[in-house]
């Protein structure tokens, strides 16, 4: 099965800070991956699909690239309700397997 | 308005059995994959298990292969999860969640219901 990395595990930053998350596939996924963005006590938000396609009402603030097995998920200026935990998985294949997740805290 | 409602959720003994039930309502329920999704208390968010719109491909995690069975009604827009042969590492929310694209596994999971707690404790 492929495994889904994320890192780092955690950060802590700044309110308007830039801030990146990647996301790394063992194999190959194309651009079948999905960002996911959990506050603390709430259900999961589907952030970004397709790699780099914005769910519809998610802030523009929020940006994904990549292909293949390299991902990243940017904040570009961080929000006191950014904080949560954010997960990608991968989705062209079964298992579909989430990244063990990003704790982003405000500095 | 989608809607995923699930139930069924409780205490159970390790070995026992629950099954889980997922209302859907708002959207043409036949015509998505819809999947299982857990999370164990502070823990990350695992797959479970997935069936298609019309159940003819049904998916699980090894980690609940043989002992967990996915199943939907579409006359009743309902999802379920038989679990049996629980263990302590089952306990966990559990998430009926519903596929972004219609008649398709390739895709992401867009509708979350509130999640049902299941724990497995003597």
């Amino acid at each position: 099965d492929i495994q889904m990395t994320q890192s780092p595990s955690s950060l802590s930053a700044s309110v308007g800070d830039r801030v990146t998350i990647t996301c790394r596939a063992s194999q190959g996924i194309s651009n079948f991956l999905a960002w996911y963005q959990q506050k603390p006590g709430k259900v999961p938000k589907l952030l970004i699909y397709a790699a780099s396609t914005l769910q519809s009402g998610v802030p523009s603030r929020f940006s994904g690239s990549g292909s293949g097995t390299d991902f990243t998920l940017t904040i570009s200026s961080l929000q006191p309700e950014d904080v949560a935990i954010y997960y990608c998985q991968k989705y062209n294949s079964v298992p579909r397997t989430f990244g063990q997740g990003t704790r982003v805290e405000i500095k | 308005e989608v809607q995923l409602v699930e139930s069924g959720g409780g205490l159970v003994k390790p070995g026992g059995s629950l099954r889980l039930s997922c209302a859907a309502s708002g959207f043409s329920f036949s015509s998505y994959y819809m999947n299982w999704v857990r999370q164990a208390p502070g823990k990350g968010l695992e797959w479970v298990s997935s069936i298609s719109s019309r159940s003819s491909f049904i998916y699980y995690a090894d980690s609940v292969k043989g002992r967990f069975t996915i199943s939907r009604d579409n006359a009743n827009n309902s999802l379920y999860l038989q679990m049996n042969s629980l263990r302590a590492e089952d306990t966990a929310v559990y998430y009926c969640a519903r596929d972004r694209q219609g008649f398709t596994e390739h895709a992401p999971f867009e509708y979350w219901g509130q999640g049902t707690l299941v724990t497995v404790s003597s």
